[in-house]
């Protein structure tokens, strides 16, 4: 069955660090993948997300994330972290052909020191 | 931006007694979605619903859990009798499309408590 797996629980930086977060799956069909960010007390928001195409995505606030098919991963990076960037950080990925789900890895909490 | 609304945003309530949580998708989305999510645990999927009935659901969501749709704009999430490890935050989702080529957007959130 498809799943995703977040290995970093807790990660805490500096302002102006480098962020890399990973994110594995496990299947190897065809590969939808997504990155979730949950900033205190809001709700889920969509960072970015990988359908086909370009394996470097881009998306909001400065976040981008590499599809590496090899490596089944689908690490989240960002050159130069802001304390505002303070949340859980959450990878996904469709379950089953119909695609009516997605389920979350376990999150990676991400704590920035200013 | 459009948006998905929740009520209410916290509710306490005894163990045993029944709940409805409240949800608004945005409204030309024909896909609706309940998550929970315990504390300091993962997001976990529960249900899944398409023209009026559930299309998918996971084992978390058993008989003490129903979904509806009653009047075209709110979709409900009951729990019939709840008990303490049914406290969590509670996220409605809504979908355009079926495929995830569209962005599924969450509500954000209803908290509840169960003591």
């Amino acid at each position: 069955a498809q799943s995703v797996s977040q290995h970093n629980h807790h990660v805490i930086l500096s302002e102006a660090a480098s962020l890399e977060l990973g994110c594995n799956y496990s299947y190897g069909g065809t590969v939808n993948l997504f990155w979730y960010v949950q900033y205190p007390g809001q709700h889920l928001q969509l960072l970015l997300k990988y359908f086909s195409g370009d394996p470097l995505v881009k998306g909001i606030k400065g976040f981008e994330a590499e599809f590496i098919k090899s490596k089944f991963s689908f690490n989240l990076r960002k050159p130069s972290v802001q304390w505002s960037d303070t949340a859980e950080y959450f990878c996904a990925v469709p379950l089953g052909s119909s695609a009516s789900k997605i389920i979350f890895g376990s999150g990676t909490r991400l704590s920035i020191r200013p | 931006e459009p948006e998905v609304t929740q009520t209410p945003s916290h509710q306490v309530t005894q163990m045993g007694q029944e709940v409805i949580l409240r949800c608004v998708p945005i409204s030309n989305h024909l896909y609706f979605y309940w998550y929970r999510q315990i504390l300091g645990q993962k997001v976990e999927f529960l249900v899944s619903f398409y023209n009026n009935e559930i299309s998918e659901k996971s084992e978390i969501f058993d008989d003490q859990f129903s979904v509806e749709r009653p009047d075209g704009s709110n979709f409900t999430l009951k729990i019939r009798s709840t008990k303490l490890e049914d406290s969590a935050m509670y996220f409605c989702a809504s979908n355009g499309q079926r495929e995830f080529g569209n962005t599924i957007y969450f509500g954000e959130g209803s908290w509840l408590t169960v003591v």
